[in-house]
C-alpha cells in the first residue's frame, strides 16, 4: 500500500509568481485536503476534494485554488504569490465518511 | 470562532519520565479530537483520535482524555523515550465541520526527551 506522496519537496519562487502543488492520494482514498503550515504554527485548512469538486474550504483567498483528478490526486494552485505565502503546505488523503486522515511529506514552499 | 491553544509550548524531560501535555479550546461543540505527531519539517502522524461522546482513548504508551464540558484535553506519555522527541499537536474539529476536514490545530507543544 503506497502512503500519501507530494511534489515538489522544496520549492523558490519569487513574489507575483504562480505555484503548482501535487499530490498523490493513499490507494484507495477518495478524498484530499490541504493545509498551510505556517514555521512555529499549526496547519490551517485550505480545503477539501471529493469527487473531483471542493466540499469545504477555510479562510483563504480565491487565488488559492485546487484540483482533484479521477485518480484522486489533487494539485494545489497559488497564484500571485505573497511573501505570507511562505510555508510549509499539507496534503492529507481520507475516505470520504471517515475521521482518520493520513499526511503527506509536505512541499517547502519559499516566496522570496 | 474555535481557538486551540497548547501549553506548554516546548518541554524537554530526562528519558523515562512520564508527562502530560495540554490542550485547551474554546468551543465545547467538537465532533471530535486527535492528537498528531510532527518530527521536524515532516508530515503529520496520527496518535490518538476520541469522538465527542468518549472521554479517552489509549495506545501503547500514550493516554489521551477528553473533558468536553471544560474545553480541555490531555495527552499522557508513559516512560518517556528520546524517540518521543518531536512536536505534538492536538486538532479539533468543529461539529459544524463533521462531514469535511476543516479541523482546527494548536501550535503544538515541542518535546525533547534527552537520553
Amino acid at each position: 500500500e503506497t502512503g500519501v506522496t507530494q511534489s515538489p519537496t522544496h520549492l523558490i519562487k519569487t513574489r507575483g509568481q504562480q505555484v503548482t502543488l501535487r499530490c498523490s492520494s493513499q490507494s484507495g482514498h477518495n478524498t484530499v485536503s490541504w493545509y498551510q503550515q505556517a514555521l512555529g504554527q499549526g496547519p490551517q485548512f485550505i480545503f477539501q476534494y471529493y469527487r473531483e469538486e471542493e466540499n469545504g474550504r477555510g479562510n483563504f483567498p480565491p487565488r488559492f485554488s485546487g484540483l482533484q483528478f479521477p485518480n484522486y490526486s489533487s494539485e494545489l494552485n497559488v497564484n500571485a504569490l505573497e511573501l505570507d505565502d511562505s510555508a510549509l503546505y499539507l496534503c492529507a488523503s481520507s475516505l470520504h465518511g471517515r475521521d482518520e486522515q493520513f499526511f503527506g511529506p509536505g512541499t517547502r514552499l519559499t516566496v522570496l | 470562532k474555535q481557538e486551540v491553544t497548547q501549553i506548554p509550548a516546548a518541554l524537554s524531560v530526562p528519558e523515562g519520565e512520564n508527562l502530560v501535555l495540554n490542550c485547551s479550546f474554546t468551543d465545547s461543540a467538537i465532533y471530535n479530537l486527535q492528537w498528531f505527531r510532527q518530527d521536524p519539517g515532516k508530515g503529520l502522524t496520527s496518535l490518538l483520535l476520541i469522538q465527542s461522546s468518549q472521554r479517552e482513548q489509549t495506545s501503547g504508551r500514550l493516554n489521551a482524555s477528553l473533558d468536553k464540558s471544560s474545553g480541555r484535553s490531555t495527552l499522557y506519555i508513559a516512560a518517556s523515550q528520546p524517540g518521543d522527541s518531536a512536536t505534538y499537536l492536538c486538532a479539533v474539529r468543529p461539529f459544524k465541520a463533521r462531514n469535511n476536514n476543516d479541523m482546527r490545530f494548536g501550535a503544538g507543544t515541542r518535546l525533547t526527551v534527552k537520553p
